[in-house]
């Protein structure tokens, strides 16, 4: 079956640090895949798409990448700041092409 | 702001009660979906919209929840005779695209089943 799987639960880093999520996934061959922020009793917020085309994508101080052969996209935040603590979720269309699948989230805390 | 709103954002029933939430999308968004979130867990999808039909239902939607858009503009998602199982974060989001692309998801409607 389709499954998303995003790397531990949660991830502490010093500010100023690269931090580096992962989302991988099986049984899927996806055009594209999301990235969302979700901040604790909100609503998920967008980020980034990367499509199966783009190796990578950049947006200030975020870059993703995108490996269609390892089934495996890398998000990740470079000098990192208190207020990027947030769940990072990732998101796929299923095989079908009816539905966007997320994962667990990846829990990030930057401390100062 | 022309954000997606849902209303509720917090309700508390008791088991085996009814409860309806609503969901105004972004208004030229032709898409709507709703999640479904526990603690700890990333949004489950439930079921989408394209205007005002109903195209794709999880198997999480079981027949005690009805959604609807009417006129493809706000929905409605009802749970009947709720239950403790049914307790999460319901959430809407909405796009523009044909395909999945960008959601705008609302702030959410925390049910709590007693």
């Amino acid at each position: 079956s389709q499954k998303i799987e995003q790397n531990s639960e949660a991830l502490n880093i010093q500010e100023g640090k690269t931090a580096t999520l992962t989302c991988n996934y099986t049984n899927y061959s996806p055009a594209y895949l999301q990235w969302y922020r979700q901040d604790p009793g909100r609503g998920p917020v967008f980020l980034l798409l990367i499509r199966e085309n783009e190796k990578e994508k950049r947006k200030e101080r975020l870059k993703v990448t995108f490996d269609t052969t390892l089934k495996q996209s890398l998000f990740h935040i470079t000098a990192s700041q208190p207020a990027d603590s947030a769940t990072y979720l990732c998101a796929l269309e299923n095989q079908a092409g009816t539905a966007l699948i997320f994962g667990k989230g990846t829990t990030l805390s930057v401390s100062s | 702001d022309t954000g997606v709103s849902q209303d509720p954002r917090h309700k508390i029933t008791k088991r085996g009660q009814n409860v309806t939430f609503r969901c105004d999308p972004i208004s030229e968004h032709n898409r709507l979906y709703w999640y479904r979130q526990t603690l700890g867990q990333g949004p489950e999808f439930l079921t989408y919209f394209q205007n005002e039909a109903q195209l794709e239902k999880s198997r999480l939607l079981s027949d005690r929840f009805s959604a609807e858009r009417p006129k493809g503009s706000f929905s409605t998602l009802e749970i009947q005779r709720t239950e403790q199982g049914d307790s999460a974060m319901y959430l809407c989001a909405s796009s523009q695209d044909q395909s999945f692309g960008e959601l705008f998801f609302g702030e959410g409607s925390r049910l709590t089943v007693l």
